[in-house]
């Protein structure tokens, strides 16, 4: 079982939907992180929320870190095209206790948006 | 130019073999990492550096071993492959000064097993 679960793992939706992705952990995280990465490319990241209910836009991608910091949400107005990829969440867990601010990683969400 | 670069980008080999992925940075970053990427797993972390002395296990070290040649290098590599090692395999840096750990990743090696 992975500390961090998103869903749905897969999505494929026509161009000029809306459409929400989700990170859920039973764990509180310092930090949540999104990443979007591209066929042949390594993962990019998108954003960084750091406060309980922060939200962040993003142009059409909003993102938002949960009240407890124990999940995240990546919603897509009117997703286009160029929006097609695997949208990783990435977190630090709040009780790490190593050196640094180690990443774990959600199973990823692959979204295709046809025209 | 990439700033994070890995070769080789592709890579089959033959169950035994030794095989070594190299990664170099042009960031200046303090620290590297090694992931490895499966469908529907995520990047599951296979070593860590925070400098070119420090050398940390991951969460699926087993089967694989690294070398931090300079700051700028980071080297992975299988011993001895095995089919389960087909993945694709990414570098990554970070900057330690940076307060949450934002990591660039470099394009990754496909690697496969037979």
């Amino acid at each position: 079982t992975q500390l961090l679960e998103q869903s749905p793992q897969f999505l494929s939706i026509q161009e000029g939907e809306n459409l929400t992705v989700y990170c859920n952990s039973s764990s509180v995280f310092s930090s949540l992180q999104w990443y979007r990465q591209e066929p042949g490319e390594g993962p990019v990241l998108l954003v960084t929320v750091v406060t309980g209910g922060e939200v962040k836009k993003l142009k059409r991608l909003t993102f938002q870190f949960g009240d407890a910091r124990k999940d995240s949400s990546l919603h897509i107005t009117a997703a286009q095209p160029g929006d097609t990829g695997l949208y990783l969440c990435a977190g630090v867990p709040a009780d790490y206790v190593g050196a640094g601010n180690m990443l774990t990683f959600g199973g990823g969400t692959r979204l295709m948006v046809k025209p | 130019d990439a700033d994070v670069t890995q070769t080789p980008r592709n890579r089959i080999t033959k169950t035994g073999k030794r095989i070594m992925l190299e990664c170099s940075q042009t960031k200046g970053h303090d620290r590297m990492y090694w992931y490895r990427q499966d469908p529907g797993l995520g990047l599951r972390l296979i070593y860590y550096s925070f400098d070119v002395k420090d050398i940390n296990k991951g969460e699926i070290s087993d089967g694989y071993s690294v070398s931090r040649q300079a700051q700028a290098k980071f080297s992975l590599s299988l011993e001895s492959a095995i089919p389960n090692q087909t993945a694709l395999y990414f570098c990554a840096t970070s900057d330690r000064a940076r307060g949450t750990d934002t990591q660039y990743f470099g394009p990754g090696t496909r690697l496969t097993v037979l």
